[in-house]
């Protein structure tokens, strides 16, 4: 079945600087992959996500990439703020009817 | 996208007793979800709450411990049965709309077991 993997586990980055954290996942049947960001005691909210037919998407601070041959992707922040501070989780899963698979999550420190 | 309303958002339990986890949508979806998260870990799918019938559990999770009822499409509960301390942890439902790849979540319950 699926698997993904997510690094790194800890992110620490001055305030300003980017920081990005990449998931690799197993089955090339994936088509779908969101991040989610947990701030400490919330629930898990989406920022952004990314289909298999596009290579990038921008959302302000954040871009997610992907790289479907090495099966890969990655998160993006430019110009971290310490509201960035939270847990990341990437997942990947078939489509709508399918379930997502999680990576591990990635805590993001900012510095001030 | 959906709005879930979940609760308690807190308890705490003795050893033995049973509690039972509301989860409600503000509009028709057609996947709802069950999680459970230790602190500091990911999200553990416990099941898939079918309407109108029954749940579909992961590897490691089973009816008579987990129970979960979806009634209608907008509403589901789990139940954690005689509960033990190694239940102590945040279960989470999420929810799916129609041909929607974006999951949605409630706030939590987080289960303390003594």
């Amino acid at each position: 079945g699926e698997n993904v993997e997510q690094h790194p586990s800890t992110l620490s980055v001055q305030e300003g600087d980017s920081a990005v954290i990449k998931c690799t996942y197993s089955d090339s049947a994936s088509n779908y992959f969101p991040w989610y960001k947990q701030e400490l005691g919330k629930r898990p909210q989406l920022i952004i996500d990314i289909r298999s037919n596009v290579g990038e998407k921008k959302d302000q601070r954040i871009a997610v990439t992907l790289n479907k041959t090495a099966k890969h992707f990655s998160l993006h922040i430019t110009e971290t703020q310490p509201e960035d501070s939270a847990v990341y989780f990437c997942a990947a899963s078939r489509g709508s009817n399918y379930q997502l698979i999680w990576g591990a999550g990635t805590k993001l420190i900012i510095k001030p | 996208s959906a709005v879930i309303s979940q609760k308690p958002s807190r308890d705490i339990c003795q050893r033995g007793t049973s509690l039972t986890i509301q989860c409600q949508v503000d509009s028709q979806v057609t996947m709802m979800f069950w999680y459970r998260q230790q602190p500091g870990q990911s999200l553990t799918l416990i099941a898939t709450a079918n309407q109108g019938s029954e749940a579909t559990y992961e590897s490691g999770f089973v009816i008579d411990k987990f129970p979960i009822s979806r009634p209608n499409l907008t509403f589901s509960t789990l139940t954690v049965s005689n509960m033990s301390p190694e239940d102590s942890s945040i279960y989470l439902c999420s929810a799916r709309g129609a041909g929607a790849n974006v999951l949605t979540f409630g706030a939590g319950s987080r289960l303390t077991v003594l």
